[in-house]
């Protein structure tokens, strides 16, 4: 079964700081990864995902991601954050469920604090 | 335009009682979800459901029951409501098209409905 393991519980940046949360993954075949945000009382926005090709995505609000095969890991990545992006961020490795359908499996989520 | 809407966004209700949460999404997906997010932020799948398959996480209690009336639609049926299953409950959806031959799955949520259980 597939697994996701965000090892960071909380981490505390200032802004304009450069910003890397990690997230390592198992999973038996080639993944399919994403990394969602989640401010608080509100759902889950998508960040930015891998399918294949290019191992460095970029996704919205200057954040990219970089897939690491021998590592097995999808680290998230911002050069310089704004206090906005307080939030928790959820890694997710997306796999078959049976049949047809395809689920998500997350990380426990890193929860981010950006001082001003 | 929202893409993906749930109603209530707060139901509080007693134990034993049977509620019911709704799930729309406009984005002509054929694929929706349902997941339980505990106290902790950790989501976990519930169910994935298109028109063709329910696959139901095996950890789910059968008081919990998916009843989907369209292709837009996914409702979430809670019978016997207990204490533990306060929790956000999140509804998402996603295509299995292709796009330019390769078959995409990101989901897109919900904003959330806080069911607790008193």
């Amino acid at each position: 079964a597939q697994s996701v393991t965000q090892p960071d519980i909380h981490i505390t940046v200032s802004e304009g700081a450069s910003l890397e949360l990690r997230c390592n993954y198992s999973y038996g075949a080639t993944p399919y990864l994403f990394w969602y945000v989640q401010s608080p009382g509100q759902g889950l926005q998508l960040l930015l995902k891998y399918f294949s090709g290019d191992t460095l995505v970029q996704g919205i609000k200057g954040f990219e991601a970089e897939f690491k095969r021998s590592q097995s890991s999808f680290n998230l990545r911002k050069p310089s954050v704004h206090w906005s992006d307080s939030a928790e961020y959820f890694c997710a490795v997306g796999a078959r469920s049976g049949g047809s359908n395809y689920q998500l499996t997350f990380g426990k989520g890193t929860l981010l604090t950006v001082n001003p | 335009d929202t893409a993906v809407s749930q109603t209530p966004k707060y139901l509080v209700t007693q134990m034993g009682n049977d509620k019911s949460i709704k799930c729309e999404q406009n984005l002509g997906h054929d694929t929706m979800y349902w997941y339980k997010q505990d106290s902790k932020k950790f989501l976990k799948i519930m169910f994935s459901y298109n028109n063709k398959e329910l696959i139901i996480n095996e950890t789910v209690p059968n008081r919990f029951s998916p009843k989907s009336p369209d292709k837009a639609h996914l409702n979430l049926h809670i019978n016997s409501l207990e204490l533990g299953d306060s929790a956000v409950y999140f509804c998402a959806s996603s295509p299995s098209l292709r796009r330019g031959g390769l078959r995409t799955y990101e989901q897109y949520f919900g904003p959330g409905t806080r069911l607790t259980v008193t």
